[in-house]
Order: structure tokens, then C-alpha cells, then sequence
């Protein structure tokens, strides 16, 4: 089953626009991560944020925690036209056993 | 980290038939999880592939259907038996551990026809 909700669901900008994603999550986690898929391929790692941060960056990406909220969003800063691709959020299962729960994921399009 | 190969990459099958779909791990792991993407849709794990033991599958997965082998720490595979139109979706395999980032194969898109 899904664990949550991404808004929105597609999202158009222009080059050099910053894009921001939301994900929000129904049960308690240790961590959040984001991932990248280009055109239904395999999914490539962004970004890990655990339960007791609030915010965590690399590069270009920024990712928000807030656990009383259930919720983490990704701001994708001085976007690319290669940074056309799905981001789904993911957090990992009750039972610590490396399974992963999926969000609905967000469909970015980055017009040169 | 960990490289996965996966194959093939894509197919046509027929109604039917099965097919099935190798990951190979460059390192070894412990646990290895098939997932689901059907067109337009997000990931659902199928189920976790376990070394020596029969694989653990989720909720509205059953082994006749998608049997898993898991014969070593590098490899699996998964059988997509009796196919119809409704099996048409991406399969990918993913390695990781709990709290650490996942590693995914590049996926093998099937079709169903």
C-alpha cells in the first residue's frame, strides 16, 4: 500500500526556476528519502533525512522534515532542464526490515 | 553501494506465457526486494527475496504468480507466471539495508499483448 500523498501530482517551470515537492506520510518512520526516476528507469538515490533532523541539503536539493506534520517537501534550486524526471519520497517500513513505502511521486518538466 | 544488472530490460510476451527477470548484485547482500511499477503509477513492493528461504510476499501477492528464487547472495530472479494484460508494468529489483539509502536495477519493462 502507499504510504502517502506527493503534490503535485506534475509540475511544469521554466529553467532556472526553483521546484518544490511535497510528500506526506501516514505512520511513524525513521526516515524519509527522496529518489529520481528518468523516464521509467531505475530509481537513483537524492537524499536521506531521518526522523530527528529537520533539514538537510546536498547540491542543488533541499529537503524538509517535519514530523508533527507528517510531512517533507524537496526544493530543487536553479533547476535544469536534466532535472526533468519523477521524485518520489519513501520511508521506510514499522518493522526496520529495508522495506520501502512509496509515495505517489511528482512528474517535473523543466522547459529549456 | 552496490551495482545491480538487471535483465532484460524490456519484452513483449503473450498472453499466457511467463517470464523471468534476473538481478545480479556485485556485492553480496542480505536483503534483496522486487517491486512493481504499474503505467503511470508509483512502486508497491511485491516482496522480499530471502537467502535459503522462501520469499516473503505482500498483501495481494502470492508466489503462483510471481515466484522468486534466490539461490545466493548476489542473485535473484522473478517469474511473472500465466501473464495478461494487467502484468503489463515495470519490475525492478532493489538492494538495501533498513535505515540506508536502496539500490535499484534499471528495470524491466513488460508487455503484455
Amino acid at each position: 500500500s502507499q504510504q502517502g500523498e506527493e503534490d503535485p501530482q506534475a509540475l511544469s517551470i521554466q529553467e532556472g526556476e526553483n521546484a518544490t515537492m511535497n510528500c506526506s506520510y501516514k505512520t511513524s518512520i525513521n526516515n524519509l528519502q527522496w529518489y529520481r526516476q528518468n523516464s521509467g528507469r531505475g530509481l537513483v538515490h537524492l537524499i536521506l533525512i531521518r526522523s530527528n533532523e529537520r533539514e538537510k541539503h546536498s547540491g542543488r536539493l533541499r529537503v524538509t522534515l517535519d514530523t508533527s506534520k507528517k510531512s517533507s517537501s524537496l526544493l530543487i534550486t536553479a533547476s535544469r532542464a536534466a532535472d526533468t524526471a519523477s521524485y518520489f519520497c519513501a520511508t521506510d517500513d514499522s518493522g526496520n526490515t529495508g522495506k520501502l513505502i512509496f509515495g505517489q511521486g511528482t512528474t517535473l518538466q523543466v522547459k529549456p | 553501494s552496490a551495482v545491480i544488472s538487471q535483465k532484460p530490460s524490456r519484452d513483449i510476451c503473450q498472453r499466457g506465457t511467463s517470464l523471468t527477470i534476473q538481478c545480479q548484485v556485485d556485492s553480496q547482500v542480505t536483503m534483496m526486494f522486487w517491486y512493481r511499477q504499474q503505467p503511470g503509477q508509483s512502486l508497491t513492493l511485491i516482496a522480499t527475496a530471502n537467502q535459503g528461504s522462501e520469499a516473503t510476499y505482500e498483501s495481494g501477492f502470492v508466489i503462483d504468480k510471481f515466484p522468486i528464487s534466490r539461490p545466493n547472495l548476489t542473485f535473484s530472479t522473478l517469474t511473472v507466471s500465466n501473464m495478461s494484460p494487467e502484468d503489463s508494468s515495470i519490475y525492478l529489483c532493489s538492494v538495501g539495508q533498513p535505515g540506508t539509502e536502496a539500490f535499484f536495477g534499471q528495470g524491466t519493462r513488460l508487455t503484455v499483448v
